[in-house]
């Protein structure tokens, strides 16, 4: 079964600064789809970027962006200009074409420090 | 997307009795599953709600204690049963919309309790 590693339990990051959040996985795909979420303190978990493994093309949504190194099987959220209201963990995830299964990290926790 | 309602947000239960927990989707899904979360951890998924015949459950989780409904392509319900402390937790319905490269959408939860 594949594998989502979030080695960073916790992040801090101080107010209108970048952060990076890590996220590794382990596959024997060559076609797969990855996901970073939020989830604010006691509220629903959202969608915040995706990313198909055939696009080379790193994905941008505004202020979050990913560094995808598929050789590396990488895929790091970086989120610039930070903002209180991005306070939250944040969870890497994986899918798989080929099945129904999502694979999540243990989640990164991150505090935006005014 | 999907607009997902889950109920009850919250509910604090006396030890061996059951919930039920509803989710609908505001439009067909292809799959709709069941998670666990404790606060602060990463989910666990329960089991796959199937429609029109028995959910698939991950290891460690049973039928008997979690029975799932799943009678069409908008609706789903997770039964947690005999409920005892350990049960306390927070219950999540996801649902993925046709198509290899689409995410999960959630529910906003279900915090549970027991007393």
């Amino acid at each position: 079964a594949q594998t989502v590693t979030q080695s960073q339990p916790e992040m801090s990051v101080q107010e209108a600064e970048t952060v990076t959040l890590s996220c590794t996985y382990d596959t024997s795909e060559s076609d797969y789809y990855l996901f970073w979420y939020k989830q604010p303190p006691s509220r629903q978990m959202i969608l915040v970027i995706r990313q198909e493994a055939y696009k080379q093309q790193n994905a941008t949504e505004n202020r979050f962006s990913v560094n995808f190194q598929k050789a590396a099987k990488s895929f790091s959220l970086k989120i610039s200009d930070s903002q209180l209201g991005d306070a939250a963990m944040y969870f890497c995830a994986y899918r798989s074409p080929t099945g129904n299964q999502f694979y999540f990290g243990t989640g990164t926790s991150l505090t935006v420090i005014p | 997307s999907a607009v997902i309602s889950q109920k009850p947000s919250r509910d604090i239960c006396q030890r061996g009795t059951s919930l039920t927990i509803q989710c609908q989707v505001d439009s067909q899904v292809t799959m709709m599953f069941w998670y666990r979360q404790q606060p602060g951890q990463s989910l666990t998924l329960i089991a796959t709600a199937n429609q029109g015949s028995e959910a698939t459950y991950e290891s460690g989780f049973v039928i008997d204690k979690f029975p799932i409904s799943r009678p069409n392509l908008t609706f789903s319900t997770l039964t947690v049963s005999n409920m005892s402390p350990e049960d306390s937790s927070i219950y999540l319905c996801s649902v993925v919309v046709a198509g290899p490269n689409q995410p999960q959408h959630f529910g906003d939860g279900t915090r549970l309790s027991i007393l």
